[in-house]
């Protein structure tokens, strides 16, 4: 089946600092991305649709100036996390379609975010 | 409001006791319904796409079922390496083609 890369797996970082995280459709072209929120024993939670060549379009109340989203070709999305705060810790899953495979999504295996 | 539910919150079994995880679902319209297993620390690995009602699918010691309002997950004769959160997602009509997500059943097998 289709295969989604994203890294890292988890990250540490201080207060105020930016973190960037990549997602990669490894043997597929995904012109679309989502980028999801998880917190422990909760769902998933989309905050934003990444299009390729063009704007992210952002969930309501996910501030776009704090969490950038880059789809700069149809294998790659980034989502840069600016001046993290421990609040904005948290597990980051990305997920991308198989256009000739369906309706299905595919996942990433998600980066555990840690801000100090 | 689209909403997904998903009941019970926490099941636990011993291993070959057979039992069923519902989903129920209020949208607009329907596109698809998805089940998904997630274990601990990693992204959601994909089980079932299911379209219209009265459709069923099936994998080992997983079936689906979907009626108009709710799905569910039957789970026959488990074993422990089933032991994970599974969630329930909805595609809606006329949206973006994003999932929406429930809260998922984290299912504990007991050997």
């Amino acid at each position: 089946g289709a295969v989604v890369s994203q890294h890292p797996s988890w990250v540490i970082c201080k207060s105020g600092t930016s973190v960037k995280i990549e997602c990669r459709s490894l043997d597929f072209q995904a012109t679309t991305m989502f980028w999801y929120r998880q917190f422990p024993k909760q769902s998933l939670m989309l905050m934003a649709t990444s299009n390729e060549g063009s704007k992210a379009t952002y969930e309501q109340g996910v501030e776009k100036d704090k969490f950038l989203i880059n789809h700069a070709s149809l294998t790659l999305s980034t989502l840069t996390v600016t001046s993290a705060h421990p609040e904005d810790s948290s597990f980051y899953i990305c997920s991308a379609r198989d256009e000739g495979g369906g309706e299905k999504l595919f996942f990433g295996s998600g980066t555990q975010l840690s801000v100090l | 409001e689209d909403q997904v539910t998903q009941s019970p919150e926490a099941l636990r079994l011993q291993e070959g006791e057979s039992s069923s995880l519902n989903c129920s679902y209020t949208v607009s319209g329907l596109r698809g319904l998805f089940w998904y297993r997630q274990d601990p620390g990693k992204g959601p690995e994909f089980l079932f796409t299911l379209y219209s009602a009265g459709e069923e699918k099936e994998k080992e010691r997983l079936k689906a079922t979907l009626t108009k309002k709710e799905s569910f997950l039957h789970i026959t004769a488990p074993k422990p390496e089933d032991s994970a959160t599974y969630l329930c997602a909805v595609q809606v009509a006329g949206s973006a083609r994003q999932l929406t997500f429930g809260s998922g059943t984290q299912l504990t097998v007991l050997p």
